[in-house]
């Protein structure tokens, strides 16, 4: 069993739509969750991070926590075309590394 | 500002050759940590350095080796590659000091094995 799972989609929705990514994993000593989006043949770009359980807000995305289920979820709202592009989620047990925990990715597609 | 910039964008070399894959830091960023891509798949982590040492290691053979340079730049060479070394190598950088969650990615450089 992964330490990360993530479905790899491809996910396609339409303009406007609320989309929903997520990933479980299964160390409950992750403490610090980030989403990640990968556009192709680019670097990833952090979009966003949570410490322990929660939600975080900005702008269109929301990221959620629940490390009682270990799972956690990006969502988007209004969903436009440019979000096009693999979304990452990543873990790591907290300060002093920098030894991320990646999931496989979600490809998602937002056609006009 | 520069973001992480890495060099050679793309290339070739065959089985049993050596490799070297470079990466200069954001400005201000004194961290980096390689990690490697394979195709359709997330990131995993090679190693990390810090204050010209190797701080932390991923599960990779002693083939995989690096450096950091006093101006915090970093080299990862990879000796006696394999077919399977074939992947997009990507450096971040970040700040050591405390945790913020801002790990910044270059753009990567796509090593084919043939």
């Amino acid at each position: 069993q992964k330490e990360v799972e993530q479905d790899p989609g491809p996910l396609s929705v339409p303009e406007g739509a609320i989309v929903s990514l997520n990933c479980t994993y299964s160390n409950s000593a992750f403490q610090y969750f980030m989403w990640y989006r990968q556009y192709s043949r680019k670097g990833p770009e952090l979009l966003m991070y949570t410490y322990s359980s929660g939600n975080k807000e900005d702008g269109r995305f929301t990221a959620q926590v629940d490390k009682s289920s270990k799972y956690i979820s990006l969502f988007i709202r209004d969903s436009q075309p440019s979000d096009s592009a693999t979304y990452l989620c990543a873990m790591s047990l907290g300060i002093g590394t920098y030894k991320y925990i990646f999931g496989t990715g979600t490809r998602l597609k937002v056609l006009a | 500002d520069a973001g992480v910039t890495q060099s050679p964008t793309h290339l070739i070399k065959t089985r049993g050759q050596q490799v070297t894959l470079r990466c200069s830091p954001k400005s201000g960023h004194d961290t980096v940590s390689w990690y490697q891509q394979a195709l359709g798949q997330g990131p995993q982590f090679i190693f990390q350095y810090y204050e010209e040492e190797e701080r932390q290691r991923g599960n990779f053979p002693d083939r995989f080796s690096g450096h950091q340079f006093p101006n915090y730049s970093s080299e990862l060479n990879v000796n006696a590659l394999l077919l399977g070394d074939s992947a997009l190598y990507l450096c971040a950088s970040s700040r050591d000091r405390g945790f913020t969650g801002e790990l910044f990615f270059g753009e990567g450089s796509r090593l084919t094995v043939l």
